[in-house]
């Protein structure tokens, strides 16, 4: 069964710290999509990165960068040189091609809190 | 500014009162989805349009729910004689084909 997890609740770091968000999958598809999404404290779902399944290469956005690693179901995201404003919760999310819907399993968030 | 909006934002209701919300995306996403999320928890899967066609319910879309997507353009989501257990946030995500899913603010429900 499909199933995302992401086992740290809550992290606190101080600013300009790096930070790691884990995420572990689970899926029996062969294709699939693998997403970070940031939701601050006014609700909204805010889109960071996606990952195909069947590209692995790890890339570098701005102060976000990512290690997918197929071996391990492993899609973990990292934050260099936190900032206060990266405070929210951070959730992955799983969507599967042959759902024919591609809707997305969430794991339960990270809370991440970056102290000044 | 993901460019889906969602109205209301916020909706307070007595139980047993029926509610509904109401989900705008951009003109390019052809799906269209109804998320639930409850406090400390990630979003759950409510139901998926495919343009006007609503292709997939989950089983915690019970009776009481029901969702359209009239000319495959907005979305309205209907909870009849609401329950105490319904309270939560309710977003709404378009998506284009083989892109990721945009998400409005959200509409957080309070039964009382």
């Amino acid at each position: 069964a499909q199933k995302v997890t992401q086992a740290q609740t809550e992290i606190s770091v101080v600013e300009k710290e790096d930070v790691t968000l884990d995420c572990v999958y689970e899926t029996r598809d062969t294709t699939y999509y693998l997403f970070w999404y940031k939701q601050p404290p006014s609700g909204e779902l805010v889109f960071l990165i996606r990952r195909n399944s069947f590209d692995e290469q790890n890339e570098i956005s701005g102060r976000y960068s990512w290690n997918f690693q197929k071996s391990t179901s492993s899609f973990n995201f990292t934050i260099t040189a936190s900032q206060v404003v990266d405070s929210a919760v951070y959730f992955c999310a799983l969507s599967e091609a042959t759902s024919g819907t591609y809707k997305y399993i969430f794991g339960t968030g990270t809370r991440l809190k970056v102290l000044a | 500014d993901t460019g889906v909006s969602q109205d209301p934002r916020h909706k307070i209701t007595k139980r047993g009162q029926n509610v509904t919300f109401r989900c705008d995306p951009i003109s390019e996403h052809n799906r269209l989805y109804w998320y639930r999320q409850t406090l400390g928890q990630g979003p759950e899967f409510l139901t998926y349009f495919q343009n006007e066609a609503q292709l997939e319910k989950s089983r915690l879309l019970s009776d009481r729910f029901s969702a359209e997507r009239p000319k495959g353009s907005f979305s309205t989501l209907e909870i009849q004689r609401t329950e105490q257990g319904d309270s939560a946030m309710y977003l709404c995500a378009g998506q284009h084909t083989n892109t990721e899913a945009f998400f409005g603010q959200g509409t957080r429900l309070t039964v009382v």
